[in-house]
């Protein structure tokens, strides 16, 4: 069954601290791999997308790796902001034709001052 | 540009009413798509339109719920009658294309959904 585990659930930082969000992933085969934030009482905005043969997309203080090998990807926020309160979710696209979109059940993130 | 629209934004009704919730994509977007967020998870697919077409409309429970989306533009999903079990948030999302980098997903606000 295909599916996308995000850990942690949830993190609370520090301002100006950096973090790592995880995403593993059994989809199969593989598309495309989205990284989105949800502000509470919002819809989701696509921060980064990699593809099979991309190791790293960077977006501002977000960086994006994956491991196409391993089926792992991380987000990288570096220096922190308040504003980074949100929710990380990891989304995976099948490369099956089918367009399917496999969505992670995604990280909450806390940035404390 | 605008992004995506939805309204309303919130709604509450008793159970085995009916509901509607309507969708603006971005203009030129073909892809359309209706999800559902409960609390604490990840947006669950229940229909996708490419221009006026359903084409993945697996994961839509048939026997409550329905979509349209005349002319390929704007979309309504209704629900009737309500359960207590449909409380969440409703998204709408487009996307200029189906997949690929292309395809990325442009999300509307969303509607939560209460049903009593």
């Amino acid at each position: 069954k295909n599916q996308v585990e995000q850990s942690p659930q949830s993190l609370i930082i520090l301002e100006g601290k950096n973090c790592t969000l995880q995403c593993n992933y059994t989809v199969s085969p593989f598309s495309n791999l989205r990284w989105y934030k949800q502000d509470t009482g919002r819809g989701p905005v696509s921060l980064t997308i990699m593809t099979f043969s991309e190791n790293t997309k960077s977006n501002g203080r977000y960086t994006a790796t994956l491991d196409a090998d391993t089926k792992q990807s991380s987000l990288h926020i570096t220096a922190s902001q308040l504003s980074d309160s949100a929710s990380y979710i990891c989304v995976v696209s099948e490369g099956s034709g089918t367009y399917k979109y496999i969505f992670g059940t995604g990280t909450r993130l806390k940035v404390l001052a | 540009e605008a992004g995506v629209v939805q309204s309303p934004r919130y709604k509450i009704i008793e159970k085995k009413q009916p509901v509607a919730f309507w969708c603006n994509p971005i203009s030129g977007h073909n892809t359309l798509y209706w999800y559902r967020q409960n609390l604490g998870q990840g947006p669950e697919l229940l229909i996708r339109y490419e221009n006026e077409e359903a084409v993945d409309d697996s994961q839509l429970p048939k026997d409550r719920f329905s979509a349209e989306r005349l002319k390929g533009v704007d979309s309504t999903l209704k629900i009737q009658p309500a359960e207590l079990g449909d409380s969440a948030v409703y998204l709408c999302a487009s996307s200029l294309v189906t997949g690929g980098p292309l395809g990325t997903q442009y999300f509307g606000p969303g509607t939560r959904l209460l049903v009593l």
